[in-house]
């Protein structure tokens, strides 16, 4: 099973909510990324976790706080966003082999409306 | 600086007729290669990888790609477009973050099959 599943598939949020956007994966994979991808552009890293830890992030805003509470599970809680941050966000994952050849497999993403 | 330039946009071919989908990477070090497709409102799939382990790729779908250091390229390719493979092409580098790897892509070929 490489399938990566993540929910909500659509969220329209107003610029004062508080929401959260879940990511799960059952293939024993020990990193996990969340990406940004605007309409017509490439994806975009955003964070990466490695075992459960914040390994990378770039320099993306505080409105964007990741979270990952066990190794199948990761979250992305959004508060006060705005209008610019509408995009579809990725999430994947990897087997953290240590090899920079290693694959990642991406969810379907969940589109998000910030009003 | 590890890099991949895909040239043109927008590639449109007709039903049975060869798909050339180019990608060039810039790179001082041997670069580790990978093509992705996304179908309309769906995540990143993996096509196909390059390892080091050989020049000529075979992929999913009927696709490859070929290494070619000479050029600085890694074109996919397939011999008969089919109606199904019209989408969002990327071809990605992946390269060091730190303590992790990460995979930067680029602008991505859209692909349209006329029947």
């Amino acid at each position: 099973d490489t399938e990566v599943t993540q929910t909500p598939k659509h969220l329209v949020m107003g610029m004062t909510n508080k929401k959260s956007l879940k990511c799960e994966q059952h293939m024993g994979h020990r990193a996990m990324y969340w990406y940004k991808q605007k309409a017509k552009k490439p994806p975009e890293l955003m964070f990466v976790y490695s075992y459960e830890k914040l390994s990378i992030n770039e320099s993306v805003p505080s409105r964007f706080s990741p979270e990952c509470p066990n190794s199948s599970l990761l979250n992305l809680h959004l508060h006060a966003l705005q209008p610019e941050d509408s995009a579809l966000y990725l999430c994947a994952s990897s087997q953290e082999t240590g090899l920079v050849q290693e694959t990642q497999y991406f969810g379907p993403g969940t589109r998000l409306l910030v009003l | 600086a590890q890099s991949v330039t895909q040239l043109g946009s927008h590639v449109s071919v007709s039903e049975g007729a060869l798909v050339l989908l180019r990608c060039n990477y810039s790179s001082s070090v041997p670069p580790y290669l990978f093509w992705y497709v996304q179908y309309p409102n769906q995540g990143l799939q993996l096509l196909l990888k390059y390892t080091s382990a050989a020049t000529l790729v075979k992929g999913i779908n009927g696709f490859e790609a070929e290494f070619k250091k000479s050029e600085t390229s890694f074109h996919l390719t397939k011999p008969s477009a089919h109606m199904s493979d019209a989408a969002e092409y990327f071809c990605a580098v992946s390269k060091s973050g730190g303590s992790n790897y990460k995979l930067t892509f680029g602008k991505g070929t859209l692909l349209t099959v006329n029947p």
